[in-house]
């Protein structure tokens, strides 16, 4: 799995949009960027996943860069169920999913 | 679907005893995931099933740990003899095996060895 670089934690206001960075610069052409999240005492939980193009569905936007190199994982607006730890992940086919330490997002109200 | 569920929630055990760690994947799911999450060491892949089969068993830490995988909905993760530094959370996780598709996480399992 490509390496991923993401800040140790973030912090955001509700109601306010978020966008959480993740870089992986050593991410080959067929890895799929995937996003999961782990709420408190939970397991993690898929939130969306990208090739090349931007994606979004009911939970979230990823923007992807064109270079591939980066992407950012957009909540539209936070809410205090929102705080959790994000993961980012570049995945090959036939792969499992390496999660690193995430960035821990704090919401405030 | 009940998505999918692991078995016991939590397990307290005794120094040397043996455990026993039960997942039942999500229905058609082909491939299974075996992870341990401690606060020391994060989210670890302990071992990969696709087909039933043992694709990527580099994480199970040493010979204590096994897994198996009978058949298509039901999958173990043993440890013989446990330790206390083995105490940590066990999630089991089930996908169609394709970096296309999501992994759907249980809710884990909180093992204390004492």
């Amino acid at each position: 799995d490509a390496k991923t670089t993401q800040p140790n934690s973030m912090e955001s206001n509700e109601e306010e949009p978020v966008h959480l960075p993740c870089n992986h610069s050593t991410i080959s052409g067929t890895d799929y960027i995937h996003w999961y999240r782990q709420l408190p005492s939970q397991g993690p939980e898929y939130v969306i996943h990208g090739l090349t193009s931007n994606v979004n569905n009911r939970m979230a936007s990823l923007a992807i860069a064109e270079d591939r190199k980066s992407s950012t994982l957009i909540l539209h607006r936070a809410t205090l169920r929102d705080a959790a730890v994000y993961y980012c992940i570049g995945n090959q086919a036939g792969t499992a999913l390496i999660f690193g330490k995430g960035t821990t997002l704090s919401v405030s109200s | 679907d009940a998505g999918v569920i692991q078995s016991p929630r939590h397990e307290v055990t005794e120094m040397g005893q043996e455990v026993t760690l039960r997942c039942k994947p999500i229905s058609g799911h082909n491939s299974l995931f075996w992870y341990r999450q401690t606060m020391m060491r994060g989210l670890e892949l302990l071992i990969y099933f696709n087909n039933n089969v043992p694709i990527d068993d580099s994480g199970m830490p040493e010979d204590r740990f096994s897994a198996k995988m009978p058949n298509a909905s039901f999958s173990t993760l043993k440890i013989q003899p446990s330790e206390p530094r083995d105490s940590a959370v066990y999630f089991c996780a089930s996908s169609l095996g394709s970096p296309r598709t999501e992994a759907f996480f249980g809710q884990g399992t909180r093992l204390t060895v004492v």
